[in-house]
């Protein structure tokens, strides 16, 4: 069965500063990879998609990278801002019509 | 915005009453799929529609039930509902064939609080 876990389960860091939020998943026979941003009582917005083929994306200043033999993947922020703050789920599709499986997420306040 | 309306958006009940959620996806998107989000954790799945035909469900019993429309509209129901079914109901839809999908897009959420 497939668990998704994401560490660490807070982050508060001052503005601008870089940051990477963590996801590890224990079956690394994934399809694909999502990460979403979940802002309070709100539902998720995609921000980044990886399929098992791939090894990163980029969109603005996020940076997704995937590495399926280890089970991990990674969120990199640049020069985080105020208006990052929210919650980051990380999700992970076994096959393409099987559901999604999510990690906890990790909650982030960036700092002015 | 992702094209993916639920309603209502919040909604108090008592402990044994029933409850229907409702889902509206964007045009083409043959695949919607429930999800249940408590309170500091991730969103867990409860079950999935593909054409009209629920394709997979989750760890939920029995009275969670659901339907999907030939529009690709949805319906959760919940029957004689219990104080841990408070949590915030997401949908989310995607298209493709036979059920596959690749980015699912979710709606806002239900927020149901059970007394």
């Amino acid at each position: 069965k497939q668990e998704v876990t994401q560490i660490p389960a807070a982050l508060s860091v001052p503005e601008g500063e870089n940051l990477v939020l963590n996801c590890s998943f224990t079956d690394s026979a994934i399809y694909n990879l999502q990460w979403f941003r979940q802002d309070p009582g709100k539902g998720l917005t995609s921000l980044l998609l990886i399929q098992s083929s791939q090894r990163e994306q980029t969109s603005g200043r996020l940076n997704a990278s995937l590495d399926k033999s280890s089970g991990r993947s990674t969120l990199y922020i640049a020069a985080s801002q105020p208006g990052d703050s929210a919650t980051y789920l990380c999700a992970v599709r076994d096959s393409g019509n099987t559901p999604l499986v999510f990690g906890k997420g990790t909650r982030l306040s960036v700092i002015a | 915005e992702t094209g993916v309306t639920q309603s209502p958006t919040h909604l108090i009940k008592t402990r044994g009453q029933q409850v229907t959620l409702r889902c509206s996806s964007q045009s083409g998107h043959n695949t919607v799929s429930w999800y249940q989000q408590a309170l500091g954790q991730g969103p867990q799945f409860i079950f999935q529609y593909y054409r009209e035909e629920e394709n997979g469900r989750g760890n939920f019993p029995p009275r969670f039930s659901g339907l999907q429309f030939p529009n690709y509209s949805s319906e959760l129901n919940v029957n004689a509902l219990e104080l841990d079914d408070s949590a915030l109901y997401l949908c989310a839809t995607g298209g493709g064939l036979a059920g596959y999908q690749e980015t699912q897009y979710f709606g806002p959420g239900t927020r149901l609080l059970v007394l």
